[in-house]
């Protein structure tokens, strides 16, 4: 079947940096994005990588190795704003069409 | 205007009911999604509609119909609900319904369901 996922729960220290990690099983792989989603909100879009590589986009930044079937979301200069889940998610095949599935989720506590 | 928006906010509803979902944007986007989220999990897909066809129906029960009546409008018609149907249901666009449009997905507040 499809999968990605992704640790449940990260707590990191304002200020700091975190990584979030997302490893696939998936066919048809067609690159991987990354949304966040605050508790009782809609998920915003982050990150899209199409191609191996880092990407770059102020203070995250999200990389992709698809030899490896891994990418994480990486958080620099860490905020209290910054606590919220976040999901890779990756368009894949299913069933002779591709549609977009989202990982497991983790949530980001950020402490002072 | 990079915003989709969703009505309503809440709703409550008993299981005989007939109500419905309602989504708009105007970005321009050709495709618009329905998802639902319960607390604590991933978005679950619904149903994609790409060009004002629907493209994907994920196995949805028929007590929830979608409806597109034109390419900024998005309904989901919901009939004789379940308890365990309670969730948040999303809507979402992107440029289009494939590739890396597709990734990028632009989501709506939601509506938070309570089937009594």
């Amino acid at each position: 079947g499809q999968s990605l996922e992704q640790p449940s729960e990260v707590t990191a220290v304002e200020g700091a940096i975190v990584q979030i990690n997302c490893t696939y099983q998936t066919s048809g792989f067609y690159g991987l994005s990354w949304y966040q989603q605050h508790d009782g909100g809609a998920p915003t879009f982050l990150s899209y990588n199409a191609l191996d590589g880092l990407e770059e986009t102020g203070r995250f930044s999200s990389f992709l190795s698809r030899s490896d079937s891994y990418g994480y979301l990486l958080l620099q200069e860490l905020q209290m704003k910054d606590s919220a889940s976040y999901f890779c998610a990756s368009e894949v095949d299913s069933g002779g069409y591709q549609k977009v599935t989202f990982g497991t989720g983790t949530k980001l506590q950020v402490i002072p | 205007d990079t915003e989709v928006t969703q009505t309503p906010k809440h709703l409550v509803m008993g299981m005989t009911n007939k109500k419905s979902l309602k989504c708009e944007q105007h970005m321009g986007h050709r495709a618009m999604y329905w998802y639902k989220q319960k607390a604590k999990k991933p978005p679950e897909l619904m149903f994609v509609y790409s060009y004002e066809k629907l493209s994907i129906n994920e196995s949805v029960p028929s007590r929830f119909s979608p409806e597109c009546p034109n390419s900024s409008l998005l309904n989901l018609h919901l009939h004789a609900l379940q308890p365990e149907d309670s969730a948040l249901y999303l809507c979402a666009s992107s440029q289009d319904g494939s590739g890396a449009d597709a990734s990028e997905q632009y989501f709506g507040p939601g509506t938070r369901l309570t089937v009594t």
